[in-house]
Formats: C-alpha cells, sequence, structure tokens
C-alpha cells in the first residue's frame, strides 16, 4: 500500500477483555515498530521487529502485551485483559533501512478501556 | 538513561510571529529527526539531519544540528496557522534502532 495502515482506529473495551491490533507497514519495509503515545506526548517504544523477528521486546508493560509479525509483513499488538491504564493510542512505524531509521508511522488506534 | 529534552513543552503564538523549538541531550546522536503529528494522525518525518552544524531549510522552517550531534533546534518563520501541531525530535543512537523521543512542543498559531 502507499502508507501504513491500521485498524481498527478506535476501539471501546470493557475492562477485562483482549483486544487486537492489526498493523499493515509499507510494503518491502524490513523493520517495524510499536508505539504507545498518551495525549500530547511522545510516543513510548513498545516492541520492535525486523522482519517476521522480534528483536526488542523491552517496552512492554507487562506479560498481558504480546506482538507478532508471524509472515514479516502485517503485524497484530495483543492485549489481554485490558485495564484503564491501557487506554492510549497506538502507533505502529515501518521503516526500510537501518541507516537514519527514519520511520513512516500508521494512524494509530484509540484505544479506551472503561 | 539516554533523554532527549524539548522545550518549550507548550507555545501559542500569533500568526507571522517567528518561534524556536529546542531539543537537548548529554547524549551523542548519529541522526536526530524532527516530525509534526496533527491530531488523529501519526507523526509525519520533516527532516533527518545527520552531519555536525548542519543546516536543512524546508520552506519556512529551518533545521539545525548541534556541532556536537547532541542538540538540535527549529525555527519557524512567519508562523501560520497550518504549522499547529504537535512537533517531535527524535534521536538515533549509533548501532542502535530504536529511536529516542522528545516528549513533543505542542504548538498552536493563531489566525
Amino acid at each position: 500500500g502507499a502508507g501504513v495502515s491500521q485498524s481498527p482506529r478506535y476501539k471501546v473495551a470493557k475492562r477485562g477483555q483482549d483486544v487486537a491490533l492489526r498493523c499493515d507497514p509499507i510494503s518491502g519495509h524490513v523493520s517495524l515498530f510499536w508505539y504507545q503515545q498518551a495525549l500530547g506526548q511522545g510516543p513510548e517504544f513498545l516492541t520492535y521487529f525486523q522482519n517476521e523477528a522480534q528483536l526488542d521486546k523491552s517496552g512492554l508493560p507487562s506479560d498481558r502485551f504480546f506482538a507478532e509479525r508471524p509472515e514479516g509483513s502485517v503485524s497484530t499488538l495483543k492485549i489481554q485483559r485490558t485495564q484503564q491504564e491501557d487506554s492510549a493510542v497506538y502507533l505502529c512505524a515501518s521503516s526500510s533501512t537501518l541507516s537514519y531509521n527514519e520511520q513512516f508511522f500508521g494512524p494509530g488506534t484509540r484505544l479506551t478501556v472503561l | 538513561t539516554q533523554l532527549l529534552e524539548q522545550s518549550p513543552q507548550f507555545l501559542s503564538i500569533q500568526e507571522g510571529e517567528n518561534l524556536t523549538v529546542y531539543c537537548n541531550s548529554s547524549s551523542v546522536f548519529s541522526s536526530l529527526q524532527w516530525y509534526r503529528q496533527e491530531p488523529g494522525e501519526g507523526p509525519v518525518l520533516l527532516v533527518t539531519v545527520v552531519t555536525g552544524g548542519e543546516v536543512k531549510k524546508l520552506k519556512r522552517l529551518t533545521f539545525q544540528f548541534g556541532d556536537a550531534r547532541k542538540d538540535s533546534s527549529l525555527h519557524i518563520t512567519a508562523a501560520q496557522p497550518g504549522d499547529t501541531g504537535l512537533y517531535l525530535c527524535a534521536g538515533e543512537l549509533d548501532s542502535n534502532y530504536q529511536l529516542i523521543w522528545g516528549a513533543g512542543t505542542k504548538l498552536i498559531i493563531k489566525p
């Protein structure tokens, strides 16, 4: 596709529900990042994939968060047993090269946990 | 802990005024990027600076990378309402895929 797409754009979940957020990166981009962003703040790193390999998951806040990219393209961020503190915008970014690491972002998924 | 501090956090000015946003760190970066984010959208890359002392211009926006590659600034001349948004700087450390992100500067340009 022309850019990074994410779905759904908005998700409302009841506390305790599981959610799955999808990211379609730019075709051919090797690197894929997930970020969490609070309102008016910079993105906070969650996890990083190089092709299908998850090379860094140090930013995942708890073991309720899980991400995968099984075929090296589409990625899914799953949050189990959602809590109110999980409410945030979840951004996905892809990058074609490790040089300068210029990232292209999707529009984000705004998750609200009630 | 590597930190990238942005200032000011918030800036509201009248159309036509000039402004400067700063991004400072004690770490040396191999490159530094500036992004702009509008409500409901993801950040969009504006520019990447690589060389110490480098200056890049994008229409009314001037970006500078410090000589020591620890800091950067964004200067906007004759700001327009369309410049409104959240401006983010992000630095890349040597041999590291992660970007270190600033907290952002929320800029509002009033007509």
